[in-house]
């Protein structure tokens, strides 16, 4: 099945900086890659996604970029403020609904 | 719509009782998920239900977990007899898969401690 990696564990940053989130997954037919924002004592929420048919998709100060060949995709937050401050899930499907999180990066930005 | 919907919120019980986690998911999905997140293993896929029928239940730890989707709107995770080892956030999310998009909506959780 898939497996999906997420670096760092944690990360922080100065405010105004920018952010990265690395994953990479196991399984070549996985098509899907949401990411997700889970704030302290939240659900987790959908931010972003991509499809395999695409290299980079961007909204506003968030950004994800796709490398099939390698197998891996990244997160980009720039200008980052105090309320991004949260864990961010990658996450990996091949649309067929059985998606598997990675391990979550807890981000923070400091003021 | 109210989003997805899961009951109870918070769940406190003694080791060896049984534990049911509720949850409706979002009108007109067709997909839903029962999560496990906990500070060592993370977010954990249980099982997941297509149209009512569960696809994949390799996640659930073993025959103490149980999950039923009797409807559309309906579905429990049920733990018997629960063990400490059991306490997590158990999440629900729902979806309606269209195409190689599945954008899970996630209910508020349930806090599960079991003494």
């Amino acid at each position: 099945g898939e497996n999906v990696e997420q670096h760092p564990s944690t990360l922080s940053v100065q405010e105004g900086d920018s952010a990265v989130i690395k994953c990479t997954y196991s399984d070549s037919a996985s098509n899907y890659f949401p990411w997700y924002k889970q704030e302290l004592g939240k659900r987790p929420q959908l931010i972003i996604d991509i499809r395999s048919n695409v290299g980079e998709k961007k909204d506003q100060r968030i950004a994800v970029t796709l490398n099939k060949t390698a197998k891996h995709f990244s997160l980009h937050i720039t200008e980052t403020q105090p309320e991004d401050s949260a864990v961010y899930f990658c996450a990996a499907s091949e649309g067929n609904n059985d998606m598997r999180f990675g391990a979550g990066t807890r981000l923070t930005v400091k003021p | 719509d109210a989003g997805v919907i899961q009951s109870p919120r918070h769940e406190v019980t003694e080791m060896g009782q049984e534990v049911t986690l509720r949850c409706k998911p979002i009108s007109g999905h067709n997909s839903l998920f029962w999560y496990r997140q906990t500070m060592m293993r993370g977010l954990e896929l249980l099982i997941y239900f297509n149209n009512n029928v569960p696809i994949d239940d390799s996640g659930m730890p073993e025959d103490r977990f149980s999950a039923k989707m009797p409807n559309a709107s309906f579905s429990t995770l049920k733990i018997q007899p629960s063990e400490p080892r059991d306490s997590a956030v158990y999440f629900c999310a729902s979806s309606l898969q269209s195409g190689t998009v599945n954008i899970q909506y996630f209910g508020a959780g349930t806090r599960l401690s079991v003494l």
